[in-house]
């Protein structure tokens, strides 16, 4: 149960398109197309972004959008915003019931 | 509107228990998996514990497992986290959410917990 792989930080300006990988294992990411992507401002609960990959809840912008290589999975953040900025988490379906959480990326608009 | 609540947090000594509380509202709480899931102080989120429907299938990260136990009154609409051998390793934000499968759709605003002498 070893935390998936995201990049400590990920910059960008305005307007521009910015990805956050999330590496797993076969055990994980790679087995299950149950990705989701969660944003957390500070001192919130995270909200969902994306579930099962590429799925975007209702009333989530479609400036987010999710997708899946082999044992990682990204998240695409088009159009940045300030409101952007916020620390987003990774979630897959680790096999015989369990969850594992990616590492954690700060995005910070710049 | 669907809404999560929290309760129970607070200052505990190693070695001690704690039990952990989440209300839910505005929605069929029965029909959902729950789960907990935590974020010590500048850390990232840890999922902690999942439930089914019935509460008859639990699952737990392997830190917890032994020690915590997750279960539900879906009369009262009602997710608990009972909670013993607390450690330093546990102080941390618990959060309580709903499973809809495969996501986390609703989030309470958190419980803190602190384990310290």
């Amino acid at each position: 149960q070893s935390a998936l792989a995201q990049p400590a930080s990920v910059s960008g300006s305005p307007e521009q398109s910015i990805t956050i990988s999330c590496t797993g294992t076969s055990s994980d990411v790679g087995s299950y197309d149950l990705v989701s992507w969660y944003q957390q401002h500070p001192g919130k609960p995270p909200k969902l972004l994306i579930s099962e990959v590429t799925k975007r809840p209702s009333g989530v912008s479609n400036r987010f959008s999710g997708s899946k290589s082999g044992n990682t999975a990204s998240l695409t953040i088009s159009g940045l915003q300030a409101e952007d900025e916020a620390d987003y988490y990774c979630c897959s379906d680790a096999g015989s019931g369990t969850y594992v959480f990616g590492t954690g990326t700060k995005v910070t608009v710049l | 509107e669907v809404q999560l609540v929290e309760s129970g947090g607070g200052l505990v000594q190693p070695g001690g228990s704690l039990r952990l509380s989440c209300v839910a509202s505005g929605s069929t709480f029965s029909n959902y998996y729950m789960l907990w899931v935590r974020q010590a102080p500048g850390k990232g989120l840890e999922w902690v514990a999942k439930i089914n429907q019935d509460g008859r299938e639990k699952t737990y990260v392997d830190s917890v497992r032994g020690r915590f136990t997750i279960s539900r009154d879906n009369a009262k609409n009602s997710l608990y986290l009972q909670m013993v051998s607390l450690t330093a390793e546990d102080t941390a934000v618990y959060y309580c959410a709903r499973d809809p499968r495969w996501a986390f759709d609703i989030w309470g605003q958190g419980t803190m917990v602190t384990v310290s002498s």
